[in-house]
């Protein structure tokens, strides 16, 4: 199973970004989103496609339609400057697959 | 506190063996889904392997046969013994916890398999 992931999205500070996973019917799927900052490890940020970690902001929400998974970050900081990375488990294969990754640049 | 420390990433040449390490705290690895992700340089994240509290083990195609998930009770620790060891293994290493998503990340491990 395949995910594709845009390579990068640029968001003005306060401003709306959105970041898709596009797969096959993936809205059948379970989706989970990672956020990485440069030289750390990952940290969950959206599990099963709308679901918040405690800890992390309201900022962060997820959906999950048809063919594509969307991560939306409400009044972006720069503190989301950061790669993010969408997930499933394939059960076909018996894999998790991850997306290729997307980096958010925060003007 | 609730954590995992990875050890045992090293220089190791193409065709060598190596025993990564996970220990926990804070929670019991027997009781939960634990999982090896790694990331190549400067590349995206790849899952490697993970065991079900079960005992079920699971890998990725480019390292079945290769590499070998296992835990200790009595230590707390999940491990990845990896053999035959290629240039293209060469990544981080992070042991993760599997709860809803991957929840619990280690700080990861270096494996530079070069000669």
């Amino acid at each position: 199973y395949e995910v594709t992931q845009p390579l990068s999205v640029s968001v003005t500070l306060g401003q709306t970004a959105r970041i898709t996973c596009g797969g096959n019917s993936i809205g059948g799927r379970n989706v989970h989103w990672y956020q990485q900052r440069p030289g750390q490890a990952p940290v969950l940020v959206i599990y099963r496609d709308t679901n918040r970690p405690s800890g992390i902001p309201e900022r962060f929400s997820g959906s999950n339609s048809r063919n594509t998974a969307t991560l939306t970050i409400d009044s972006a900081q720069a503190g989301d400057e950061a790669d993010y990375y969408c997930q499933l488990w394939d059960s076909t294969t018996a894999v998790w697959v991850f997306g290729g990754g997307t980096q958010l640049t925060v003007l | 506190e609730v954590q995992l420390v990875e050890s045992g990433g090293a220089l190791i040449q193409p065709g060598g063996s190596l025993r990564l390490s996970c220990a926990a705290s804070g929670f019991n690895v027997i009781s939960h889904y634990m999982n090896w992700v790694r990331q190549a340089p400067g590349k995206g994240l790849e899952w490697v392997s993970g065991v079900y509290s079960g005992g079920d083990a699971y890998y990725a195609d480019s390292v079945r046969g290769r590499f070998t998930i296992s835990r200790d009770n009595s230590e707390n620790t999940v491990s990845l013994e990896m053999n035959t060891l290629k240039a293209e293994d060469t990544a981080v290493y992070y042991c993760a916890r599997a709860v809803h998503g991957f929840d619990l990340w280690g700080q990861g491990t270096l494996v530079t398999v070069s000669s």
